[in-house]
């Protein structure tokens, strides 16, 4: 399998649920990312991850927790999340976090938080 | 601190007709500039990019080139098809990766 996937593709939970966003990339890249797509809104990067290493966290309440076990993996933990975090989760990696490089999206998770 | 503006959509045209949507950034450096394409159901695509400028990037029949003199990185295509509808993002690249709001393309044979 080649490219970027993510599991699961939709996902709905309640605000008090414990649930996690899976991310894996199949091209050998050192760089992972998540985004967070909502209507309307520009595209916001959340976490960035290079070389395992968390190097960015644009202002994510906690919420939201991220780990990156090793350079294919990437999750998204989540818990007591709230209505308006609603929105498609999108994963992205990179050959290294550098602004030259081209960034390979997965599919995303469409995630419904009632 | 930087951004970048797009035009909003949804934009609707005929098939062959000729496309521009606009895309302007303000940057503190030398960014990079990117359009990306987002088709129904999946994720972002990088259609074409430019990283200094007077860059010309092409791809499958888009154009768009870096203007440091007007802070523009329209994209351009001579003639639509119906496969062609999707949403674009234009994107800029200096420290961070900054994204505009997309702008959905439709286009009706």
């Amino acid at each position: 399998e080649t490219g970027v996937t993510q599991t699961p593709r939709h996902l709905v939970m309640g605000m008090t649920n414990k649930k996690s966003l899976k991310c894996e990339q199949h091209l050998g890249h050192n760089a992972m990312y998540w985004y967070k797509q909502s209507a309307k809104k520009p595209l916001e990067l959340m976490f960035v991850y290079n070389f395992k290493e968390q190097t960015e966290n644009n202002s994510v309440p906690s919420r939201f927790s991220p780990e990156c076990p090793n350079s294919s993996h990437l999750f998204l933990h989540l818990h007591t999340l709230q209505p308006e975090d609603s929105a498609l989760y999108l994963c992205a990696s990179s050959r290294e976090r550098s602004s030259y490089n081209e960034q390979f999206f997965g599919p995303g998770t469409r995630l419904t938080v009632l | 601190g930087n951004s970048v503006t797009q035009m909003e959509g949804p934009v609707t045209l005929s098939e062959e007709a000729f496309l521009t949507i606009n895309c302007t950034y303000t940057a503190t450096g030398y960014p990079s500039l990117f359009w990306y394409v987002q088709y129904p159901g999946e994720g972002l695509q990088l259609l074409l990019k430019a990283t200094k400028a007077d860059d010309k990037g092409s791809n499958k029949g888009f154009e768009a080139t870096y203007r440091k003199e007007t802070t523009s990185f329209h994209l351009e295509k001579g003639s639509v098809q119906v496969s062609d509808s999707a949403v674009y993002f234009c994107a800029l690249r200096d420290d961070k990766i900054i994204f505009g709001k997309g702008t959905r393309l439709h286009i009706l044979p």
